[in-house]
């Protein structure tokens, strides 16, 4: 089965600094990835996807994730964090090929930034 | 309605009580899926409907957890004789597209289930 890991419970980010939220997964097959993050008494919002084409993927709210084969990591980035950058995130993939695949997430990872 | 609206917002149960949730997706939504998360875990998959068809309900956890979509819209997700490990947040989202997250669900902000 396809499963995805986010080594760190949280990470703190000074604002204005660039950031880094870290997943690396394991799928045979190609690998279909995606970035959620969770706010506070909010529901779960989709940032980006990865399903092929160019490695590095643009999403929602100047956020970008790099996509790297040989080391089957998929880290979600910014430039310059905010402070309402603030959240749950969470990295998912694909379990599998078919459309009807079920989505697995990781257990997310807290980003706190620093005013 | 302009997302997807879960209700109760919040359910405290009695173990042993029964529970219905209910989820309202997106108008004209094709799919729709059950999440179950646990305190400090990430969302785990439960069941997907396509309209009113359930495809996979592989992640029903027990067959005291049921899911219905009986007219292709509204779902419930009922859970008989509760326990005190069916405690988490439960999330349904939608799409307007069959499949699983393509291209990405919109989300319910969930519903919070506590089991004393």
């Amino acid at each position: 089965a396809q499963s995805v890991a986010q080594p760190e419970d949280q990470v703190n980010v000074a604002e204005g600094n660039p950031l880094t939220v870290k997943c690396t997964y394991s799928v045979s097959g190609n690998p279909y990835l995606f970035w959620y993050v969770q706010y506070p008494n909010r529901g779960l919002q989709f940032l980006l996807k990865y399903i092929t084409g160019d490695n590095l993927v643009k999403g929602s709210y100047g956020f970008e994730a790099e996509f790297n084969k040989s080391q089957t990591s998929f880290h979600l980035k910014k430039p310059s964090a905010l402070v309402s950058d603030s959240a749950l995130y969470f990295c998912a993939v694909r379990d599998g090929e078919n459309r009807d695949d079920k989505i697995i997430f990781g257990k997310g990872t807290r980003l706190h930034i620093l005013p | 309605g302009a997302g997807v609206s879960q209700s109760p917002r919040y359910k405290v149960a009695k173990r042993g009580q029964d529970v219905a949730l209910r989820c309202d997706p997106i108008s004209g939504h094709v799919s729709l899926f059950w999440y179950q998360q646990a305190l400090g875990q990430g969302p785990e998959f439960l069941t997907y409907f396509q309209n009113e068809a359930q495809l996979d309900k592989s992640g029903l956890p027990s067959d005291r957890f049921f899911a219905e979509r009986p007219e292709g819209s509204v779902s419930t997700l009922k859970i008989q004789r509760t326990q005190q490990e069916d405690s988490a947040v439960y999330l349904c989202a939608s799409s307007p597209f069959p499949g699983q997250l393509l291209y990405g669900y919109t989300f319910g902000s969930g519903t919070r289930l506590t089991v004393v």
